[in-house]
């Protein structure tokens, strides 16, 4: 079975510097999707950035980059030029690229706090 | 579009009471996710219907737990008898098959079992 693993229960970062989430991994599988949720004190699950497996370039969205690491199993988020509004849970999540496998299985959670 | 729309927001009720969760989807969406989340166990996968079907029920705690997706616009979760180990946050999520952009989720309903 696919696992996620977020080893950070907690990150903090001063606003406007970059702070990195780590996530890693475990698949047999070649072929998925990777993606970063954000949860806000409001409980939405937003979606932040996501990135497929083949794709070898790593997912950039403004402020919010990934490094991936598919040999590694690692999936790690940057977020650069911190802002008060990035505190919330951040959750790494994996999902099959299979027909009708739509399964996502996320990781435990980070929760970043930003220091003004 | 409004979403993937949850009630109630908040729910209490008492342990033994019968307590039904409600969704529903985004319109044209074919999956739709039961997610329960709790500071113990974080996000888990209760079940997931496609087309209405119910596909993998395998995360459904016990037999307390049910769900149902009686057409496209519609699902509820149901705890019968409740008690205090399901309070949780319930989550509902929608999405179209092969679509890389993950799911839309709900609001989540807040349950508190006392």
């Amino acid at each position: 079975a696919q696992t996620v693993t977020q080893s950070q229960p907690e990150m903090s970062v001063q606003e406007a510097e970059t702070v990195t989430l780590s996530c890693t991994y475990d698949t047999s599988e070649s072929d998925y999707y990777l993606f970063w949720y954000k949860q806000p004190p409001s409980r939405q699950m937003i979606l932040v950035i996501r990135q497929e497996a083949y794709k070898q370039q790593n997912a950039t969205e403004n402020r919010f980059s990934v490094n991936f690491q598919k040999a590694a199993k690692s999936f790690s988020l940057k977020i650069s030029d911190s802002q008060l509004g990035d505190a919330a849970m951040y959750f790494c999540a994996y999902r099959k690229r299979v027909q009708g496998a739509q399964k996502l299985v996320f990781g435990q959670g980070t929760r970043l706090t930003i220091n003004p | 579009d409004a979403g993937v729309i949850q009630s109630p927001r908040h729910e209490v009720t008492e342990m033994g009471q019968e307590v039904t969760l409600r969704c529903k989807p985004i319109s044209g969406h074919d999956y739709l996710f039961w997610y329960r989340q709790t500071m113990m166990r974080g996000l888990e996968l209760l079940i997931y219907f496609n087309n209405n079907v119910p596909i993998d029920d395998s995360g459904m705690p016990e037999d307390r737990f049910s769900a149902k997706m009686p057409n496209a616009s519609f699902s509820t979760l149901k705890i019968q008898p409740s008690e205090p180990r399901d309070s949780a946050v319930y989550f509902c999520a929608s999405s179209l098959a092969n679509r890389i952009f993950g799911y839309t989720f709900g609001s989540g309903t807040r349950l508190t079992v006392v």
